[in-house]
């Protein structure tokens, strides 16, 4: 069964700097996902990555994808309050199970000015 | 063209009531899927429609349905509520095809007292 994992749970960075979220999943996926929720929202989707050593940028946020090591990091660049926010990634079990997505705990960003 | 719109946006009810809660996906979208959003737990996918059909079901217990109409609105019963049923409840809805990126509804936030 797919287990996804995200490190860090929680983050507080500050403006101007750079940090990764990492995501780590359990068995193959047949795709990747990251999410944005702010409080009290829904989920806003930032990136979907479909295969080995795909890389998506939007704005200071950039996501990549290495199915062999089963990782996806998203990494943010000069960070900005307006990025404060959870990220969740997700993937979607191969061979199966259409849009059955199996999501990670989320990651919790503070930006701080 | 209008997102996912669920309904109600807000609910309380008692222990041992019953409840329905209604999504209209994406025009075009025929794929519904479900989540519950809590603290403790996360994101836990729920079950997933598609062309009225229930193609896939996550580890809930059978107070929890749902249904697709042929106009691909979905609805989710909860029947026999217990306090632990108090979550978010999140509608996402996605075209078929290699991407299946989930568009995801405000929520429903159910409060069970």
């Amino acid at each position: 069964e797919l287990k996804v994992e995200q490190n860090p749970l929680f983050l507080s960075m500050q403006e101007g700097k750079n940090y990764t979220i990492y995501c780590n999943y359990s068995t193959t996926s047949d795709r990747l996902y990251w999410y944005r929720q702010d409080p009290g929202k829904s989920l806003e989707s930032l990136f979907v990555l479909l295969s080995n050593g795909a890389v998506k940028q939007e704005g200071r946020l950039m996501a990549s994808l290495d199915t062999k090591a089963r990782l996806s990091t998203l990494h943010i660049t000069a960070a900005v309050h307006d990025l404060s926010a959870t990220y969740f990634c997700a993937g979607m079990p191969m061979k199966t199970s259409y849009d059955k997505v199996i999501f990670g705990p989320g990651t919790s960003l503070s930006v701080i000015p | 063209k209008a997102g996912v719109t669920q309904t109600p946006r807000y609910l309380i009810k008692t222990r041992g009531q019953q409840v329905t809660l209604s999504c209209s996906p994406i025009s075009g979208h025929r794929s519904v899927s479900w989540y519950q959003q809590t603290p403790g737990q996360g994101l836990q996918f729920l079950f997933e429609y598609f062309s009225e059909t229930q193609r896939n079901k996550g580890n809930f217990p059978g107070r929890f349905s749902g249904r697709q109409f042929s106009n691909s609105r979905s609805e989710m019963n909860v029947s026999t509520l217990e306090l632990g049923d108090s979550a978010l409840y999140l509608c996402a809805s996605s075209l078929p095809g290699t991407q299946n990126e989930q568009f995801f509804g405000p929520g429903t936030r159910l409060t069970v007292l």
